[in-house]
């Protein structure tokens, strides 16, 4: 069956513009999870949704959003992006928990300039 | 491919040896943990998982202990391969926390 898709591959945006990160998991799985992976901080966890509703929230401030749709799509939203933002976002899903196993996708590329 | 593992600590080890990745985890609830491997441009990929009821787990070549006294967890990998050369993560499940991750090369 079909890996996690996240869409697009790469992206580069200039400080204060926002973005909009695409993802769609595998078929059947109904938890989306979120992180930022940057070579400072490792991989850290920004949101997981489930059934549409935010479930679990890291510590990233306000800026980042995301959302879930009926179909279990998910978008995360960055809004005035900082030079800071530049990072590897992955997402994973799963069937419906962090115990469930979670297959990630191959992430998308921001570049902030 | 993209880097993940900048500045990262690296093991190195000759190809056919055992290697063993370390992971200090941060939070004395969580109970239930996950090793990842991820190899360059490509997302993390679940290895084996361990949950807190357990000090040992073995899979295929891999092998998991858990030490909830000082919260450390270890992955064994036997006869290291080449194709065992990638960035390995821990990962546990009270706020999705995962470890630094370590970059193992696997020298032929």
């Amino acid at each position: 069956k079909a890996g996690v898709t996240q869409t697009p591959r790469y992206l580069i945006k200039t400080r204060g513009q926002q973005v909009t990160l695409s993802c769609s998991p595998i078929s059947g799985h109904r938890s989306v999870s979120w992180y930022q992976q940057t070579p400072g901080q490792g991989l850290q966890f920004l949101f997981e949704y489930f059934s549409e509703t935010q479930r679990n929230k890291g510590n990233f401030p306000g800026r980042f959003s995301g959302r879930q749709f009926s179909n279990s799509r998910s978008e995360m939203n960055v809004s005035t992006l900082e030079l800071g933002d530049s990072a590897l976002y992955l997402c994973a899903s799963s069937l419906g928990s962090f115990e469930n196993e979670q297959f990630f996708g191959p992430g998308t590329r921001l570049t902030v300039l | 491919g993209e880097s993940v593992g900048l500045h990262l600590p690296t093991l190195s080890v000759q190809e056919g040896d055992n290697s063993i990745i370390n992971c200090a985890y941060s939070n004395s609830a969580s109970d239930y943990f996950i090793w990842y491997k991820q190899e360059s441009g490509k997302g993390p990929q679940f290895i084996i998982d361990i949950r807190s009821n357990m000090d040992k787990r073995q899979g295929q070549r891999v092998t998991v202990l858990l030490n909830k006294t000082v919260k450390h967890l270890s992955l064994q990998i036997a006869a290291t391969q080449p194709g065992d050369s990638a960035v390995y993560f821990c990962a546990e499940n009270i706020g999705f926390y995962f470890g630094s991750g370590t970059k193992l090369n696997v020298k032929p």
